[in-house]
């Protein structure tokens, strides 16, 4: 059974930069035709893509955030990870790191990650 | 940026009933479209993928269909655990795209 779990600081400073980690268990992030992705929630509304890192070393980012946006995998934890740049209060969300192959068929419990000095 | 547009975006309905939530594609994505259904606080959850394959171990209540840019979620009828927000989700070309969401609440 593929296991996620989202990890990193739940409180960032406006202009800092938003760093999180997906653990996988269960399964490799460097095999398979799967996508790691991050998406996130603000409070109250609807889903947003962010990325994904391809199993084969690509990576795709949504342009409304692209050019503050990584998404890097660490093979030898099994873990991928998203850093956002100056982030704003419209930054602060739910984030989510699931696996997509069809649909987005594994998801982390989410970590609320709100941006406040 | 494909634009997925849900109707309706809250709908009221008893346990038992039939429940019909739509989704229309701003352009052609062939069948790249999944159903999620989210409940408070939880990760969302895949039921269909592909416009109409049931993702394992979920209800056969649950179907999906395609018609050109318009995909339909039908529940044949609806569970007191169904009461949640829906989302259809395009994985045809990226940035892939979510709905706005259709709560269904209960009557």
């Amino acid at each position: 059974q593929v296991q996620l779990q989202e990890s990193g600081p739940g409180l960032v400073k406006p202009s800092e930069t938003l760093s999180l980690t997906c653990t996988v268990s269960g399964g490799s992030v460097s095999s398979g035709s799967y996508y790691w992705s991050w998406i996130r929630q603000p409070p109250g509304k609807g889903l947003e893509w962010i990325g994904y890192f391809y199993f084969s070393g690509s990576t795709n980012y949504n342009p409304s955030l692209k050019s503050r946006v990584t998404i890097s995998v660490d093979t030898s934890k099994n873990q991928f990870s998203l850093k956002v740049s100056s982030v704003t209060a419209a930054d602060t969300a739910v984030y989510y790191c699931a696996r997509l192959m069809a649909g987005f068929d594994y998801w982390g419990q989410g970590i609320l990650v709100t941006v406040s000095s | 940026d494909i634009q997925m547009t849900q109707s309706p975006s809250s709908l009221s309905a008893s346990v038992g009933d039939r429940v019909t939530i739509t989704c229309r594609a701003s352009q052609s994505i062939s069948r790249y479209l999944n159903w999620y259904h989210q409940k408070p606080g939880k990760a969302p959850k895949l039921l269909i993928y592909a416009a109409s394959t049931l993702q394992t171990g979920v209800p056969s209540r649950f179907s999906g269909s395609a018609s050109g840019a318009d995909f339909t979620l039908t529940i044949s009828s609806l569970q007191p655990e169904d009461f949640a927000t829906y989302y259809c989700q395009q994985s045809s070309t990226t940035p892939w795209t979510f709905g706005q969401g259709t709560k269904v609440e209960i009557k």
